[in-house]
């Protein structure tokens, strides 16, 4: 069974400064995809970007970017020049290649200062 | 993109109340899913559906029915709504149950079992 966690809470940063927030993830597939999502205040669910587990390469989205750790199984997000609307809980989902839907994490709030 | 609205935004009932939340896609999407957001729970999967008159068990659908009309539209029903069915509920769409193909998420309807 999938299993996906993110530690962090909550985390605080000023604002054109970069943010990483962390996920691991547990799985038994060797095909595998772990995706980010935003959720706004408004409590809008919106795809910000996606890793395939059989590539290497850290997939990279505008400001957005991964840290795709495969031994340790674990996905960072990583937001560069870090904006106010920035501010919302995003969360790591993991989907395995046989899987119903998505598992999702429990979300990090990030919220971003002037 | 995709467009998943839901209705009604916010429901009040009462336990052993009869209660049908609504959900239509109007980007011809195959697949719709419904999910549950709960503090300490994050996202899980209830139902979802790969066309009109089918219908998958997701993670948690103990007390949930659902029925897909037609493309566009999938319903969730609480036939007797106990308070623990209170949470924020949230529809979403794919193009294809591709694992790797990203899901587009409705605004959500608060729903209330007193």
């Amino acid at each position: 069974a999938q299993k996906v966690t993110q530690t962090q809470t909550s985390i605080s940063v000023m604002e054109k400064t970069t943010v990483t927030m962390d996920c691991v993830y547990e799985t038994q597939d060797s095909s595998y995809f772990l995706f980010w999502y935003k959720q706004t205040a408004s409590g809008e669910i919106v795809f910000l970007i996606r890793q395939d587990s059989y590539k290497k390469e850290n997939a990279t989205v505008g400001h957005y970017s991964l840290n795709f750790q495969k031994p340790k199984s674990s996905i960072g997000l990583i937001i560069t020049a870090t904006q106010i609307e920035d501010s919302a809980v995003y969360f790591c989902a993991m989907r395995e290649n046989y899987a119903q839907g998505l598992t999702f994490g429990l979300g990090t709030r990030v919220s971003v200062f002037p | 993109e995709a467009a998943v609205t839901q209705s009604p935004r916010n429901k009040v009932t009462v336990t052993g109340g009869n209660v049908t939340l609504s959900c239509r896609q109007t980007n011809s999407h195959n697949y719709m899913y419904w999910y549950r957001q709960d503090t300490g729970h994050g996202l899980r999967l209830i139902h979802y559906s790969y066309g009109a008159g089918n219908l998958q068990i997701g993670d948690v659908p103990d007390g949930y029915k659902a029925t897909r009309t037609t493309q566009e539209d999938f319903f969730l029903l609480l036939e007797l709504a106990s308070p623990s069915q209170t949470s924020l509920y949230f529809c979403a769409s794919s193009e294809e149950d591709w694992v790797y193909a990203e899901q587009f998420f409705g605004p959500g309807t608060r729903l209330t079992v007193l």
